[in-house]
Parts: structure tokens; sequence; C-alpha cells
């Protein structure tokens, strides 16, 4: 079935230092990718999309590019903030039942001054 | 719009107890999820509604658990008899077809 993987955190990382959090995905077809923020006591916010190969979403100083080739969607970000520290979701919607999302398990960043 | 408006957002109740959960969704949206997240399982989808239809209820985890969206502004997730390893934070989404999901920002449920 579908399913997406994600790197295990938390990830701590100082204050302007780059980011990444690796992400993968099985899935038939040709899935919808997202990644969701959340922070400390709120729920799930979408950060960016890519719905078809190589297309790159981007908000916020982040990015991530839709790798059908390697099945992955791995965010990257070239600067960290302490304000970017919170929980990060990866997640897919299937082609054939695009609202049906599944997501990972989440990558807890800590960014330290 | 307010966004998906989850009520409340804290509960504690002790083993035994009924528990309902609220949702308003965003107006205009079609879909409406129910996720669970712990520590140990992360997030989990419990069942989603399609037009106030039941489309997928697989996540359920058992018949303690309860849902009904009995129009398109409002939808119910209830456990009872409540046990302390519901205790978990509950989130309520929505969306429109093929868009992304809309969160509220969930009831923290703690049984005792």
């Amino acid at each position: 079935g579908d399913s997406v993987t994600q790197m295990e955190g938390p990830v701590t990382l100082s204050e302007e230092a780059f980011l990444t959090i690796n992400c993968t995905y099985t899935a038939t077809g040709y899935p919808s990718l997202f990644w969701y923020v959340q922070y400390p006591g709120e729920g799930l916010q979408l950060l960016l999309k890519a719905t078809k190969a190589d297309d790159k979403g981007s908000n916020k100083g982040f990015e991530a590019t839709y790798r059908k080739e390697t099945t992955s969607f791995h965010l990257e970000k070239g600067s960290v903030q302490v304000s970017d520290s919170a929980v990060y979701f990866c997640a897919l919607s299937a082609q054939y039942n695009f609202n049906k999302f599944y997501f990972g398990s989440g990558t807890k960043l800590n960014v330290k001054p | 719009d307010a966004g998906v408006i989850q009520s409340p957002r804290h509960e504690v109740t002790e083993m035994g107890q009924e528990v309902t959960l609220r949702c308003k969704p965003i107006s205009g949206h079609d879909y409406l999820f129910w996720y669970r997240q712990t520590m140990m399982r992360g997030l989990e989808l419990l069942i989603y509604f399609n037009n106030n239809v039941p489309i997928d209820d697989s996540g359920m985890p058992e018949d303690r658990f309860s849902a009904k969206m009995p129009n398109a502004s409002f939808s119910t997730l209830k456990i009872q008899p409540s046990e302390p390893r519901d205790s978990a934070v509950y989130f309520c989404a929505s969306s429109l077809p093929q868009g992304e999901a809309f969160f509220g920002q969930g009831t923290r449920l703690t049984v005792v």
C-alpha cells in the first residue's frame, strides 16, 4: 500500500545551519507530495507541495523537489532560524484517491541560537 | 474563514465515561478527516467523510469509536466507553476535492 518514510528525529541544528529532512514514499502511479509543519500546541499547517514529477515546492525558504526516479521528496532549507523549531511531516495523496492522505511519522527539528 | 474549529481543546475524563469531540470544517470543504496523534503511533487516519458520507473507517480502532457527520458543517467523534489508552491528540481536518488538508488545533484527550 501507499506509505511515507521519513528520517527519525530529533534533528538539532545551530541557527543558520543547512537543513535536510529525508522523505521517501511508496505509491502506485503519480501521487501528490506535501510537507506539513506542526508548531507546539497547534495543528498541522501545509508548508509546501508538489503535484507532479520534477516539480519543486517552496515556501518560507524551504524547498523540496519531487523525484520520481528515487521516490523522494526531501525537505531543505539553506539557513534555519530558531523559529523553525517544530515537527515536520512528509505526506502523500494517492493519484487515484487524492483525498486520502498518508503521513510520515514526523521529524522534530530543534534549532539552537 | 476561521479555519477548522475543534472543541474542546482539552478534555480530561475518567475511564469508562463517554467522550464526544466536535469539529466544524471550513465552509465549502467536501472532505472531513479525523486523525489521532500519539508519540508511539504518530498520526493515524481514523475515518474520513465525503459530502457527509463516511468513505473509509478502516482506521477506527474499535467499536468503542464512532463518528458522525449530520450536516456539512459539523462532525463528532465519540468514544464510549473511554479507556486510558485512548489518550491522545485528536485532529479534525477538511479539504476541497483534490486539495490539501487543513487541520484544526486538535483536542488533547486524557483518560484517567
